[in-house]
């Protein structure tokens, strides 16, 4: 089964509102990676977060890592329609090399 | 843009016929990513190569065949193909092989088999 999961599969809200996806994974990791993927299109890397670190920001994103729990969840800020997307974790084992093990993603649309 | 291109972006294809993906990296970065991105399914890794070295095979099946002539490019030939093969391809470079490298991905290519 896989690594990654998201919840929810899907989401829709307006602008100006928060938008919160979540990760859950099975095994041990080194980091977990959010990444962002507009339809058709290639995916763009938003932040990385260690496992010995808790929260992460960068701009209207917020990242929090519960390793206990074996959890991840990203948070957009006062949403904006160009952030309709689909929203990927993925997570980096504790062994050398950079593959990454992806989950199927949460799709997010924003609109004005 | 990433620095990372990929053609073509749509290629249509017969069963019998004999096409090449092709991805170049504009960023000094040593190693390069093949992935398989199907509907409703998790992005699947096929390939790795660092240094023109193939570090990883993920199982694929042989009628695809990888190729890295060098740290820029890669190419993914495809040959007697099945319509589940049907996805969009992603190419992905990272600088190293590090734990914690950032993968830059190109823009892919939609791959339908007839």
């Amino acid at each position: 089964s896989q690594q990654g999961e998201e919840d929810p599969q899907a989401l829709s809200i307006q602008e100006g509102e928060n938008a919160t996806m979540n990760c859950s994974y099975k095994t041990s990791i080194n980091n977990l990676q959010w990444y962002r993927q507009n339809s058709g299109r290639g995916l763009v890397h938003l932040i990385l977060i260690r496992s010995n670190e808790r929260e992460k920001h960068s701009g209207r994103l917020r990242v929090t890592l519960d390793t206990s729990k074996k959890s991840s969840s990203l948070l957009i800020t006062a949403s904006r329609a160009a952030d309709t997307a689909s929203y990927f974790c993925a997570t980096v084992l504790n062994q050398a090399g950079t593959a990454l093990i992806f989950g199927k993603g949460t799709t997010l649309s924003v609109s004005s | 843009e990433t620095g990372v291109t990929q053609t073509p972006r749509h290629l249509v294809m017969g069963m019998t016929n004999k096409k090449s993906l092709k991805c170049e990296q504009h960023l000094g970065h040593n190693a390069m990513y093949w992935y398989k991105q199907s509907a409703k399914k998790p992005l699947e890794l096929m390939f790795v190569y660092n240094f023109k070295e193939q570090t990883e095979n993920n199982s694929v099946p042989s009628r695809f065949s990888p190729e890295c002539p060098n740290s820029s490019h890669l190419f993914l030939h495809l040959h007697t193909l099945q319509p589940e093969d049907s996805a969009l391809y992603l190419c992905a470079s990272t600088q190293g092989t590090g734990i914690t490298d950032t993968q830059y991905f190109g823009p892919g290519t939609r791959l339908t088999v007839l």
